[in-house]
């Protein structure tokens, strides 16, 4: 089975910091995405990347940016943290037959 | 753009019980659907999918058919258990696209 590793569990981070959340997945898939889980909102797609060095950006980018430089490494960056960016931070992959998904980070900005 | 609506929650059923949760979809093509579940504490596990009109997808006893005429996917179990407790998402894929676009979630608590 695919895995997909999320470095943090819980993160708790001060307004106008720089952030960075880490995702790893253990196979060779060119598909890795961000997304952001708000109860009542479901899941949003923040950018996705589709090879090493290539991004694009989802339905809500505004406040991130990514990075990918090893295929097996995604990179969410909150380039000045703000308190309306606490949140669920999901994870995943897509092999042929479906997205797999890491457990989360849960972001506090205080 | 493409959409998903599902039924509000929470939802809250007795052990054996019949569950349904609805769901429908806004799709400019033909898309792929899925439902995900998610466990406390854990991130999203895909529990089934179905990919053309009247496919239905099934696994643990859940199942869901892909309605193109009335643009629904609506989950259903026959009975219940207390381990079904869980957040569960709708979404839809484009064909050729990448990206899944997700309901806002139902939440399911299952009372002994």
């Amino acid at each position: 089975d695919v895995k997909v590793t999320q470095s943090s569990r819980y993160l708790v981070k001060r307004t106008g910091e720089k952030v960075f959340l880490e995702c790893v997945q253990d196979m060779d898939h060119e598909n890795m995405f961000w997304y952001r889980q708000d109860p009542g909102l479901g899941l949003r797609l923040i950018y996705f990347s589709y090879d090493v060095k290539m991004k694009e950006k989802g339905d809500i980018p505004e406040g991130y940016s990514v990075s990918r430089e090893k295929k097996e490494r995604f990179s969410l960056i909150l380039e000045s943290a703000s308190t309306n960016q606490t949140s669920m931070y999901l994870c995943a992959t897509k092999p042929d037959y479906g997205y797999t998904f890491g457990s989360g980070t849960r972001l506090t900005v205080v | 753009g493409d959409s998903v609506t599902q039924m509000e929650g929470p939802v809250t059923l007795s052990e054996e019980a019949f569950l349904t949760i609805n769901c429908t979809y806004t799709a400019t093509g033909y898309p792929s659907l899925f439902w995900y579940v998610q466990y406390p504490g854990e991130g999203l596990q895909l529990l089934l999918k179905a990919t053309k009109a009247d496919d239905k997808g099934s696994n643990k006893g859940f199942e869901a058919t892909y309605r193109k005429e009335t643009t629904s996917f609506h989950l259903e179990k026959g009975s219940v258990q207390v381990s079904d407790s869980a957040v569960y998402f709708c979404a839809l894929s484009e064909w050729g696209a990448q990206k899944l676009v997700f309901g806002q979630g139902t939440r399911l608590t299952i009372n002994p």
